[in-house]
């Protein structure tokens, strides 16, 4: 079966401008994460959504971060107004129930450069 | 200051063992991870121990786990310019509401020299 997928795999943007990365989970998994990496850092936890139950935003650095799942399908994250600090490689991740024992499964990545 | 710290950089030669370094801070971490980033690609997981166990082997690899000390390390047999990537050392703590958030070091470069 085909792995996390994430799109685009670049995107350049000018700054102020919005931009919408999407991710496709593995099939049958109901957790999926959001996770950011700065260039020489390691991964920032961004969301996270399980199931149907509320998504623990807590990871999200500004009210410009966003994010949706449709059930246990595509998820999408949008960052509104975009500023250079924003650039990073922005890594999605699924698993199948979310538990701490859990093996997360991670996207290659989407590249954001805000110019 | 960061709950899982890792050395940014080891350089070993083609054939030789490689160990990677990590400490954290969660004492109730459940799980301890290592994955492997290759340049252009998204995280691959290696291997993972539990917390209630030393050592755990798997071919080439070997995890450590000093739970006294925090200390958990990656030791790569034979090392091969293949195994040249970033390895990061993550752990899933019991702390906040995240079931399986994980906690992930700044990552370690391993170059291999042939």
């Amino acid at each position: 079966g085909a792995g996390v997928s994430q799109s685009p795999s670049n995107k350049v943007t000018e700054k102020g401008k919005d931009v919408e990365l999407r991710c496709d989970p593995i099939s049958g998994h109901t957790a999926l994460y959001w996770y950011r990496q700065r260039l020489g850092q390691g991964l920032e936890f961004l969301i996270y959504f399980q199931g149907n139950s509320a998504p623990d935003k807590s990871g999200l650095p500004s009210d410009r971060f966003s994010a949706e799942r449709t059930g246990e399908s595509v998820s999408t994250l949008t960052i509104q107004r975009t500023q250079q600090e924003d650039s990073a490689v922005y890594l999605c991740a699924s698993s199948l129930w979310g538990g701490g024992t859990d093996t997360q499964y991670f996207g290659p990545g989407t590249r954001l450069t805000v110019l | 200051g960061e709950d899982v710290e890792q050395s940014l950089f080891l350089s070993v030669r083609e054939g030789d063992s490689s160990v990677i370094n990590c400490t954290y801070t969660d004492s109730s971490s459940t799980y301890l991870y290592w994955y492997k980033q290759e340049p252009g690609a998204g995280l691959q997981l290696l291997t993972y121990i539990f917390s209630n166990m030393d050592m755990k082997q798997d071919q080439r690899l070997t995890v450590l786990l000093n739970k006294k000390d925090k200390h958990l390390s990656l030791r790569i047999a034979d090392t091969q310019t293949g195994d040249s990537a970033i390895y990061f050392c993550a752990e899933s703590g019991d702390r906040g509401s995240t079931l399986g958030r994980l906690y992930f070091g700044r990552g370690t470069q391993l170059t291999v020299w042939p």
